[in-house]
Order: C-alpha cells, then sequence, then structure tokens
C-alpha cells in the first residue's frame, strides 16, 4: 500500500531537548516537504527536498533542520526545541512531473 | 511577496451548493490545488488547475482564471461528511518546490 508514515504522531516534550520527526514513503517520489499548521496559518512549508542530498529552505526554516540521505526518508530534526514550535506537522511527497502531493498523517507535537 | 486569500468559514444547508473563492498573488503560476482537511486528519487532493476554465469532478467542480488570479471550488448537493476546511494552493515552478497554502476555509453544513 502506498503511503507516507510519519513518527511520531503525538509527542510532548520540554524546551531544548532535541527531537527527530521521521518521515518514510514507500512510492518512490523525488519530492518531499515538511509543513507545519497553526490555527488561522494553514499549512507553513518548513523545508523541501527535490531529491536525495537536495534540501532548501521554506517559509519558516527557523529552527528546524533536515536530511535527505536516502530517497525514501526525510527526516525533521528540532535541535533544541522552544514552545513556538508547538504545532501540528505534515510531512508530503510527490513524484516529478506528477500533480498530485500526497500528506502523511500528522505528527502533533507540544513543547513545554 | 505573496498572498493566498480565501474567506474564513462559510455555512450551508445540506443539498445546498457552496462556492468558495481563492484570490492569488505569487512571483510565479503553475498551478492552483484545492485539498480537503477534516479537523485533526491530513489533507487530501481535490483538484488541480493549470489552465483557465472550468473541471469537473462528479460534487466538486474547481474554476481558474489566471489573468484575475483566481479560483474557486463549487461543492454541489452537499453532504454532511463535506463539513471540512477547504485549502487553496499556488504551485510557483514548473516543478515541485514551494507551494504556498491559503490558510483553509472551513465549511459547515448543517442539515
Amino acid at each position: 500500500e502506498a503511503q507516507v508514515t510519519q513518527n511520531p504522531r503525538y509527542l510532548i516534550t520540554v524546551t531544548g531537548k532535541k527531537l527527530t520527526v521521521t518521515c518514510s514513503q514507500n512510492m518512490n517520489h523525488e519530492y518531499m516537504s515538511w509543513y507545519r499548521q497553526d490555527p488561522g496559518l494553514g499549512l507553513r512549508q518548513i523545508y523541501y527536498s527535490m531529491n536525495v542530498e537536495v534540501t532548501d529552505k521554506g517559509d519558516v526554516p527557523e529552527g528546524y533542520k533536515v536530511s535527505r540521505k536516502e530517497k525514501r526518508n526525510f527526516p525533521l530534526i528540532l535541535e533544541s526545541p522552544s514552545p513556538n514550535q508547538t504545532s501540528l506537522y505534515f510531512c508530503a511527497t510527490a513524484k516529478s512531473g506528477a500533480n498530485v502531493l500526497t500528506f502523511g498523517a500528522g505528527s502533533r507535537l507540544t513543547v513545554l | 511577496g505573496q498572498n493566498i486569500d480565501q474567506p474564513t468559514e462559510m455555512t450551508a444547508t445540506e443539498g445546498a451548493i457552496v462556492q468558495i473563492n481563492c484570490t492569488y498573488q505569487t512571483s510565479g503560476f503553475n498551478g492552483l490545488f484545492w485539498y480537503q482537511q477534516h479537523a485533526g486528519e491530513a489533507p487530501t487532493f481535490l483538484s488541480y488547475n493549470v489552465l483557465d476554465g472550468l473541471e469537473e469532478k462528479g460534487r466538486f467542480s474547481s474554476f481558474l482564471s489566471r489573468s484575475k488570479g483566481y479560483s474557486y471550488l463549487l461543492l454541489k448537493e452537499l453532504q454532511m461528511k463535506d463539513s471540512a476546511s477547504y485549502l487553496c494552493a499556488v504551485r510557483e515552478t514548473d516543478s515541485w518546490g514551494k507551494l504556498q497554502f491559503g490558510a483553509g476555509t472551513q465549511v459547515v453544513v448543517t442539515p
């Protein structure tokens, strides 16, 4: 079954404790992207990757890191989380040249 | 900068029609997407327009006017399950890269 898998789905952590949200896809998609969703602000793009070893900043990259060492994985790293990073995070993937972006189920992160 | 505007909320009765407008001002344009998102769930793809005109897909239709920077999503024969947020998104380049989303329109369907 074609899917985009995010882990963890829910996480409560404390300020400054490094964490990683994983995203994995089994569709051989070249493009992967991370979004955060906050009430009234919609989906805002954090980082995206056009292919392995190619990453670019989106609109709100501050406080986040990503890597794309393998085609299927695109982890989102919060080196020192802060309360303003409390949000719902979505990973999304697409095939180059296609017109459908597929989202993971989301990861709800709370930073205390 | 760029801007994608949609109404915050719309209410309609079951069986009726609702039109959700989206206006955009972006530095480039290579397609406009509509997504549906139920509360607490992932967005799901509804439609894609890159040329002017109307695309119909069952009860849902989407229209695009590139010269006006305008699109709408038309939901016909509304059902209770259509209560959701509808997101408009614009792709600026000819490949996936930065994809800008509007804040979403919450549609409430009443009996």
